[in-house]
């Protein structure tokens, strides 16, 4: 079976609350922030970004925070729903060279009790 | 438009055996990236590539090698696989820095 999603933290919450999911990161550097979704076997899908030079970002349902004083992130998903059930990665880029060389955290477990 | 497509879906391999993973965008991407996904670690960078031809080292690049012929293909070659190898790969393009990284489905690597 799927062995992703092991020993992470977990987050339960019921459908209709709203949700937030926690990241610290790493670099005060980086200059770019991005939320990945990842349902069991498939591949991380985007959710929303967010640049250094902005605090905070909205898209549908999901609200990315952006502390840079504490190096803190978080994500917000309103009136959370079953299909939101996932595991949940947050990630940095560091510098202007390579591309997105990204660094990801280890993933958070959203469980949506019915 | 398929997006990133990655092949094959799953496998096993014998300890020092070889194979390529493949991965093919058809979203004209310049930038491409090889990770490697293990239980309550994350994903972790292999090696990246930002346009045909340039190649550069992840966190993790030992075991493996890449190589970029073409802007659509990026395949990841294990020249000698270990069991410490097993892993779920993903491969992921975005168009340019700072934008959303597209991921395929991933390949389950099993070695033995």
């Amino acid at each position: 079976g799927e062995s992703v999603g092991l020993h992470l933290p977990t987050l339960s919450v019921q459908e209709g609350d709203n949700s937030i999911i926690n990241c610290a990161y790493s670099n005060s550097a980086s200059d770019y922030f991005i939320w990945y979704k990842q349902e069991s076997g498939k591949g991380p899908q985007f959710i929303i970004d967010i640049r250094s030079n902005m605090d905070k970002r909205q898209g549908q349902r999901v609200t990315v925070l952006l502390n840079k004083t504490v190096k803190h992130l978080s994500l917000q998903i309103a009136a959370t729903q079953p299909g939101d059930s996932a595991v949940y990665f947050c990630a940095e880029k560091i510098g202007t060279g390579g591309g997105n060389k990204l660094t990801f955290g280890t993933g958070t477990q959203l469980k949506v009790e019915l | 438009n398929a997006g990133v497509t990655q092949t094959p879906k799953f496998q096993v391999l014998k300890t020092g055996q070889s194979m390529t993973l493949q991965c093919a965008q058809d979203m004209n991407h310049e930038y491409m990236s090889w990770y490697r996904q293990d239980p309550g670690m994350g994903l972790r960078l292999i090696h990246y590539s930002v346009g045909a031809g340039i190649t550069d080292q992840g966190e993790v690049p030992n075991g493996y090698n890449v190589s970029r012929s073409t802007t659509e293909d990026f395949p990841l070659r294990l020249l000698s696989a270990a069991p410490s190898q097993t892993s779920v790969y993903f491969c992921a393009s975005h168009r340019r820095p700072n934008t959303e990284a597209f991921f395929g489905q991933g390949t389950r690597l099993t070695v033995v």
